[in-house]
């Protein structure tokens, strides 16, 4: 089975241009997540879906920042206008079965390594 | 004060030898515990989950203490490959969350 499967995987832009992050989860997976991680802050929650409705995006960092899922197949996370700060490895992970206590297994991405200048 | 802490280490094991280390978690409500490897330029991965008697995979121990608020992870008879980098993860049912911690680096060297 594929997993999930992220692109670009590597994306060097200039600030103030528009992002793009891509992401398809895993066949039959109804929760997505994206996370960004850097060395400072290490990996944190920015958004998550369930049947394509956004549950919790308290950890959009701003109004930059946009994510959608138009179907259980795809979700996009964008950045417009891009800063230096945004500069990250940008995970997309999903989820289908309950674990014990009701939390869930994610699969991971490959991530995107985004830079900007 | 983070909810999930984590000694970034690095922690430099002898190839063979046991290596532990330990998650504190603030919130006393979290409800499940994991740990995920993540190794080097490459996305995190589950490693196994925590339960309250604590449970075992292979070379693998972890362990949950609540009134002490903190998970471990124990590895015996490291080897090169366990090399990575080892986040805790936090799971509260209120805000359907999974929170990670810093994570812990370990190197086993030969």
């Amino acid at each position: 089975d594929a997993g999930v499967i992220q692109s670009p995987r590597h994306e060097v832009t200039e600030m103030g241009q528009e992002v793009t992050l891509r992401c398809k989860p895993i066949s039959g997976h109804d929760y997505l997540f994206w996370y960004r991680q850097t060395m400072m802050r290490g990996l944190e929650l920015l958004i998550y879906f369930n049947n394509n409705v956004p549950i919790d995006d308290s950890g959009m960092p701003e109004d930059r920042f946009s994510a959608k899922m138009p179907n259980a197949s795809f979700s996009t996370l964008k950045i417009q206008p891009s800063e230096p700060r945004d500069s990250a490895v940008y995970f997309c992970a999903s989820s289908r079965s309950r674990l014990a206590g009701g939390a869930y297994e994610q699969y991971f991405g490959p991530g995107t390594r985004l830079t900007v200048t | 004060r983070k909810e999930v802490e984590q000694d970034p280490g690095p922690f430099n094991v002898p190839e063979g030898a046991t290596v532990a280390f330990n998650c504190t978690y603030s919130n006393s409500a979290s409800q499940s515990f994991f740990w995920y490897r993540q190794d080097c330029r490459k996305e995190p991965k589950l490693l196994m989950s925590v339960y309250s008697s604590g449970n075992e995979d292979g070379r693998f121990t972890a362990q949950l203490n609540r009134a002490s608020q903190y998970i471990s992870l124990l590895i015996r008879d490291s080897k090169l490959s366990d090399s990575a980098t080892y986040l805790c993860v936090v799971y509260k049912a209120a805000g359907n969350k999974l929170t990670f911690g810093g994570g812990t680096r370990v190197l086993v060297k030969p």
